[in-house]
């Protein structure tokens, strides 16, 4: 079975600090995928970022980039720049690629983030 | 990006009834996801709605309790039945486009009193 490992459950930031959020993974498949998602107080899940586990290079979006580390099994998400916005909880989540179960999702337990003026 | 719209955003409900919860989407989309996101927790999966077929549940969630439909490739309900207050939740669906790129609804914010 598959499980996500967020250590942090939370932090305090600076604004315009950078800050990286630990997320560590168990699974004994080949292919796989990261993501991380923000939430905000309202609820929604907010797309940040993917990594493959086949993708050499990390991976970035904007002020998002995906530190990962297949040896590890550690894919940590590094906010540049913070801004008051940032505050929200943020999800580390796996994917399994199973043709016939789909490409369902494991979360981990969440970090949230307060980002300081 | 694909565009996930759920409806009801939020809603309050009495003990004893049931909700249907709506998901759209924008485009044609083979597997859909249904989330459970209890208070002050992660997200964990209900259930994978494959169109025209029965959904598949996850171990602790039953058809009887979250009955899920998919008539066709844009849509999903799913309704919590008989609800009562440990049901109060966010209700979250979700849609498998390809490799990378999972998106989520605004998610379902019930409240059982």
């Amino acid at each position: 079975a598959q499980k996500i490992t967020q250590t942090q459950p939370g932090m305090f930031v600076q604004e315009k600090e950078a800050v990286t959020l630990d997320c560590t993974y168990d699974t004994s498949d080949q292919s796989y995928g990261l993501f991380w998602y923000k939430q905000p107080s309202s609820g929604e899940m907010i797309f940040l970022i993917y990594q493959g586990s086949y993708d050499e290079q990390n991976a970035t979006e904007g002020r998002y980039s995906l530190n990962f580390q297949k040896a590890r099994k550690s894919a940590n998400l590094v906010i540049s720049a913070s801004q008051l916005g940032d505050s929200a909880m943020y999800f580390c989540a796996m994917q399994q690629m199973i043709k016939a179960a789909g490409n369902k999702l494991t979360f981990g337990g969440g970090t949230r983030v307060l980002v300081k003026p | 990006s694909a565009v996930i719209s759920q409806k009801p955003s939020r809603d309050i409900c009495q003990r004893g009834t049931s909700l249907t919860i709506q998901c759209q989407v924008d485009s044609q989309v083979t597997m859909m996801f249904w989330y459970r996101q209890q208070p002050g927790q992660s997200l964990t999966l209900i259930a994978t709605a494959n169109q025209g077929s029965e959904a598949t549940y996850e171990s602790g969630f039953v058809i009887d309790k979250f009955p899920i439909s998919r008539p066709n490739l844009t849509f999903s309900t799913l309704t919590v039945s008989n609800m009562s207050p440990e049901d109060s939740s966010i209700y979250l669906c979700s849609a498998d486009l390809r490799a990378g790129e999972l998106f989520f609804g605004e998610g379902s914010r019930l409240t059982v009193l």
